[in-house]
């Protein structure tokens, strides 16, 4: 399997455009979870779903942020309007639930995308 | 909810140190526990983990033994490498509840 797929590796963008980063979940994964990574705040959980439906994005920021999973193998975070303190390192990862335990076994994170927004 | 202590960093050590890095939890019952590693531009990576009480992982020379009695997961590496310097994070999986893997512990080996 190829891993975790995100897309762009490194995104530079204006204030105020709009910026939409990409995921691939390894294949047979039902779980996939988008984070932000800064020195100040380290990582974060935006965002999860579970079987394609969101389970909690009482991480995200704000309104400007948004995130899709229209099918098992996609799924998308938007930001309009993108702002300079969006500017972080974010991750996609992908796990397994078990809705039986009502756990997840370990996540398999992407390589990332680095936003600058100036 | 689940949720995990670990100790702050920067931590820096000489090559073939003794390595210790201190992770407690508070869990309903016995969730897996997870180490993970991230080493300069790269996502995390699991480096090792531990199913159930006083089961060991191990790794790249790494261990960490879940403690129920002490609810700990320590990480340790008997002699550390200039290429052990990276990130490493403490996780419980998720459940439920917000999960934070925070900063993390930044180790750093010096030659």
């Amino acid at each position: 399997d190829a891993g975790v797929i995100q897309s762009p590796r490194h995104e530079v963008t204006e204030m105020g455009q709009e910026v939409t980063l990409r995921c691939k979940p390894i294949s047979g994964h039902n779980s996939l979870f988008w984070y932000r990574q800064t020195m100040m705040r380290g990582l974060e959980l935006l965002i999860y779903f579970n079987n394609n439906v969101p389970i909690d994005d009482s991480g995200m920021p704000e309104d400007r942020f948004s995130a899709k999973m229209p099918n098992a193998s996609f799924s998308t975070l938007k930001i309009q309007p993108s702002e300079p303190r969006d500017s972080a390192v974010y991750f996609c990862a992908s796990s397994q639930y078990s809705g039986g335990t009502g756990r997840y076994n370990e996540q398999f994170f992407g390589p990332g995308t680095r936003l600058t927004v100036l | 909810g689940d949720s995990v202590t670990q100790m702050e960093g920067p931590v820096t050590l000489s090559e073939e140190a003794f390595l210790t890095i201190n992770c407690t939890y508070t869990a309903t019952g016995y969730p897996s526990l997870f180490w993970y590693v991230q080493y300069p531009g790269e996502g995390l990576q699991l480096l090792l983990k531990a199913t159930k009480a006083d089961d060991k992982g191990s790794n790249k020379g790494f261990e960490a033994t879940y403690r129920k009695e002490t609810t700990s997961f320590h990480l340790e590496k008997g002699s550390v490498q200039v290429s052990d310097s990276a990130v490493y994070f403490c996780a419980p999986p998720p459940y439920g509840d917000k999960i934070i893997f925070g900063k993390g512990t930044r180790l750093h080996i010096l030659p």
